[in-house]
């Protein structure tokens, strides 16, 4: 079975500032990983996906996450963040015909 | 290209009642899934739907159950609802077995 466990309920950081949310995951089968972004009263947006070959992935609104088997993780980061990034974000793992989410991480960003 | 589309958009309903809700997939795509997104937690699976079909189901009761239809669109019905089914619910659409785009959502409040 599949499970997306996400370390942080909520990540706070100034406007320009680095962040990294972080995503650990188990699978059994092969991996594929997502991370989802939504705003309030929204639907999810795809930020990016990891389905095989480089493990550094690239997204919209300059996000990237990195695939790590070792480690079993699939960490977002952004170098420069701003206000309108703060949001609710998802990473999910593909099981078998469905995505398994993790519960999210929101990440408040103040001027 | 309109994108995923739900209605409606909120619903209050009490409890014990029934409720449908709806769901029209990005042009071109033939697979429907549905989430259920409680306040502060990530989607969880319920169902999908393939070729008029369920295809796979998640750890959901049957008071929930769904249907697609030959134009793919899909319903999802709720029977004698629960407090606890207050939640968002999700509808995803999905070339078979590919990436999954989410609609905003239906809001739904059971008193």
């Amino acid at each position: 079975a599949q499970s997306v466990t996400q370390l942080d309920s909520q990540v706070p950081v100034f406007e320009e500032a680095p962040v990294e949310l972080r995503c650990n995951y188990s699978s059994s089968v092969s991996v594929y990983l997502f991370w989802y972004v939504q705003y309030p009263n929204q639907g999810l947006q795809l930020l990016l996906k990891y389905l095989s070959g480089s493990t550094l992935v690239k997204g919209i609104n300059g996000f990237e996450a990195e695939f790590n088997k070792s480690q079993t993780s699939f960490h977002l980061r952004k170098p420069s963040v701003h206000i309108s990034d703060t949001a609710e974000y998802f990473c999910a793992v593909k099981g078998f015909q469905k995505l398994v989410f993790g519960t999210g991480t929101r990440l408040l960003v103040s001027p | 290209d309109a994108g995923v589309t739900q209605s409606p958009t909120h619903l209050i309903k009490t409890r014990g009642q029934q409720v449908t809700l709806r769901c029209s997939p990005k042009s071109g795509h033939d697979t429907v899934s549905w989430y259920q997104q409680a306040l502060g937690q990530g989607p969880q699976f319920i169902f999908q739907y393939y070729e008029e079909e369920e295809r796979q189901r998640g750890n959901f009761p049957d008071r929930f159950s769904g249907h697609q239809f030959p134009n793919y669109s899909s319903e999802l019905n709720v029977n004698a609802l629960l407090l606890g089914d207050s939640a968002l619910y999700l509808c995803a659409s999905s070339p078979v077995d590919n990436e999954q785009f989410f609609g905003p959502g239906t809001r739904l409040t059971v008193l």
